[in-house]
């Protein structure tokens, strides 16, 4: 049983550009939460996907938007990349409310 | 705004002592969680309690949960330098769709 992965480890981006960030499930797993952590602060929820399906999203502007595939596997996508955009980018999936299983997440430098 | 405020935001200890961190929450809840992260690497999950429970162990780990004030606390003892890291506490609402996380306590055990 694999663990939940995500890919890359961190990038550097610049003001303006978009960025794709990947994570895959743990087996079983059909829902993916992604979380948005900025220094020396807790994670803040962006969205939810269930079943390829947006299933709750947090106070993140239309700029982030996501995809959940059939394997449950999801992306995250930022356009218009701002510096506050800089941060650790945390996905969790789980089967069931309060249970799930966080990645290692993909450190974001917006310069 | 963040559900869970963790207290204190710092705490610096010898190693062998114990470590208290309290956490405030302010709506209802279905459970409540503390995590662990390294580094501003990914979150390793540490201790679940559910509403409905007032105490909860594991190993070092001493959970507590008081409903009627809203409050939890994580007791760690006989630390070791290997517990430096940020703690968090996330609780998971009624809807069970997301865990909303305080800012942290940071601990540092000193050798």
């Amino acid at each position: 049983e694999t663990g939940v992965t995500q890919s890359p480890t961190h990038l550097i981006k610049t003001r303006g550009q978009q960025v794709t960030l990947r994570c895959s499930s743990q087996s079983g797993h059909n829902t993916v939460s992604w979380y948005q952590q900025a220094l020396g602060q807790g994670p803040q929820f962006i969205f939810q996907y269930y079943r390829e399906e947006e299933n709750g999203r947090g106070n993140f502007p239309p700029r982030f938007s996501g995809l959940q595939f059939p394997n449950y596997s999801s992306e995250l996508n930022v356009n218009a990349l701002e510096l506050d955009d800089s941060a650790l980018y945390l996905c969790a999936s789980s089967l069931g409310p309060g249970l799930a299983v966080f990645g290692p997440g993909t450190r974001l430098t917006v310069t | 705004s963040q559900q869970g405020e963790e207290d204190p935001q710092a705490l610096s200890i010898q190693e062998g002592e114990n470590a208290t961190m309290n956490c405030s929450y302010k709506t209802s809840i279905n459970n409540l969680q503390w995590y662990r992260q390294n580094s501003g690497r990914g979150l390793v999950h540490l201790i679940l309690i559910r509403s409905n429970e007032r105490e909860k162990h594991s190993g070092r780990l001493r959970v507590t949960l008081d409903t009627s004030k809203k409050s939890s606390s994580l007791l760690i003892t006989a630390s070791r330098a290997a517990d430096t890291a940020s703690y968090f506490c996330a609780t998971v609402d009624s809807y069970g769709q997301n865990f909303v996380f305080g800012p942290g306590t940071r601990l540092s055990v000193l050798p």
